[in-house]
């Protein structure tokens, strides 16, 4: 069965400092990866999606993600964090969902 | 679009008690998931429809869960009787065959069993 993996519970940056949060994906190559984000007492936002078209992909909020194959990745990058990206971010593949990843982010 | 929409937003009831969870998925939407999120178990699929048709309902904790979708437009989740275990936040989600998996979540009705 598809699974991904996310490294790190937890990853706390400075304002204006870059965010990554890694998602591995097991095995085979995917059709379809897509990063999630939540902010509190909210449900689940998509933030972008990877579908075979190109190996980056631009999301909202400044976000991107690269699909790597020779390292089963897909990690979710943003060059400068900002105060309102704190939130819980969640990597999927196949309705299978990754632990998630807080971020923090330092005045 | 008014988005994927919950209700209640909040239910809190006693152990034994029937509850019911709603949601109406976005018009044209064609997949509708169901999840339970805990901290200690994450984000978890109970079951997914295709078309009012349950596809895989492999999540679903036990007999005393059940969802239904009876029209492209709104689905149940039922616990009966609830226990406390049940207490998390159940999120419905729905979505398009275009992407598949490509999910829009409602606001979740966070469910508390006394």
């Amino acid at each position: 069965a598809q699974s991904v993996t996310q490294l790190g519970s937890h990853v706390s940056v400075s304002e204006g400092a870059l965010v990554l949060l890694r998602c591995n994906y097991s095995s085979s190559v995917p059709p379809y990866l897509f990063w999630y984000v939540q902010y509190p007492n909210q449900g689940l936002q998509l933030l972008l999606k990877y579908t075979s078209a190109a190996t980056l992909v631009k999301g909202i909020n400044g976000f991107e993600a690269e699909f790597k194959k020779s390292e089963t990745s897909f990690h979710l990058t943003k060059p400068s964090a900002h105060m309102s990206d704190a939130a819980e971010y969640f990597c999927e593949w196949g309705l299978s969902f990754g632990a998630g990843t807080t971020v923090t982010v330092r005045a | 679009d008014a988005g994927v929409i919950q209700s209640p937003r909040h239910e809190v009831t006693e152990m034994g008690q029937e509850v019911t969870l709603r949601c109406k998925p976005i018009s044209g939407h064609d997949y509708l998931f169901w999840y339970r999120q805990t901290m200690m178990r994450g984000l978890e699929l109970l079951i997914y429809f295709n078309n009012n048709v349950p596809i895989d309902d492999s999540g679903m904790p036990e007999d005393r869960f059940s969802a239904k979708m009876p029209n492209a437009s709104f689905s149940t989740l039922k616990i009966q009787p609830s226990e406390p275990r049940d207490s998390a936040v159940y999120f419905c989600a729905s979505g398009t065959g275009g992407t598949p998996y490509e999910q829009y979540f409602g606001p979740g009705t966070r469910l508390t069993v006394t």
